[in-house]
């Protein structure tokens, strides 16, 4: 199964800042196809995961653009550029290329 | 407007079963594939399993393997989950998601509880 780890399990930040959360993988994510299916989601507190991005740089539909996504092969990160207070919660990425899909354990951003 | 709405959970005795459903709406459900994905309290996200728009190709985690089904049913709308042989370890909010590479839109969950 690809390890997905994902660094740093918290982060506190004042709002407008920007904060990086970074996950590797434990073997590439280009699928035949292609295409890197790397994912980023957000669960905001008490909520179902909302995503972010998708194959590692696409916004999703309705996604603030102070969110973006970079990265190839086993190296990805997420950036949110000035942080507001609706961006609390719990970061998660999610590799779709390999089956079973696997998720990092998630990084929890709070508002200082 | 997309949506999808599980329902089904509920507190069941270790060894029952219990069938969960996600009613889709707002787009052409038989054009996606669907996820089955659970979270433990206060633990993160595992995948449970997905199924192919045409029900060609199913995957099982393997800690579930042999004991639930994927199953979706298009003229419905609606995707399934059968649980069988229940274990304390599958207590879990139980989300389905669209799209097995992207994972574009989340219901809001359900709640499965195994306990005696």
């Amino acid at each position: 199964d690809v390890v997905m780890t994902q660094t740093p399990p918290s982060l506190s930040v004042a709002i407008g800042q920007s904060v990086s959360i970074s996950c590797k993988s434990s073997q590439s994510l280009v699928h035949s196809d292609g295409k890197t299916y790397l994912n980023w989601l957000l669960q905001n507190p008490g909520q179902s995961p909302k995503r972010l991005i998708y194959q590692v740089s696409n916004l999703g539909s309705g996604v603030p653009d102070r969110f973006s996504g970079t990265g190839s092969e086993k190296d990805f990160t997420l950036k949110i550029s000035r942080v507001e207070a609706e961006d609390l919660g719990v970061y998660h990425c999610v590799q779709a290329t390999h089956v079973p899909l696997t998720f990092g354990s998630g990084t929890k951003l709070e508002i200082k | 407007e997309v949506q999808l709405v599980e329902s089904g959970g509920g507190l069941v005795q270790p060894g029952r079963s219990l069938k969960l459903s996600c009613l889709a709406s707002g787009f052409t459900f038989s054009n996606y594939g669907m996820n089955w994905i659970r979270q433990a309290p206060g633990k993160g996200l595992e995948w449970v399993a997905s199924i192919s728009s045409s029900s060609s190709y199913i995957y099982y985690a393997d800690t579930v393997k042999g004991r639930f089904t994927i199953s979706r049913d298009n003229a419905k709308n609606t995707l399934y989950l059968q649980m069988t042989s229940l274990r304390s370890e599958d207590t879990a909010l139980y989300y389905c998601a669209r799209h097995r590479h992207t994972m574009g839109y989340w219901g809001q969950g359900v709640m499965v509880t195994v306990s005696s």
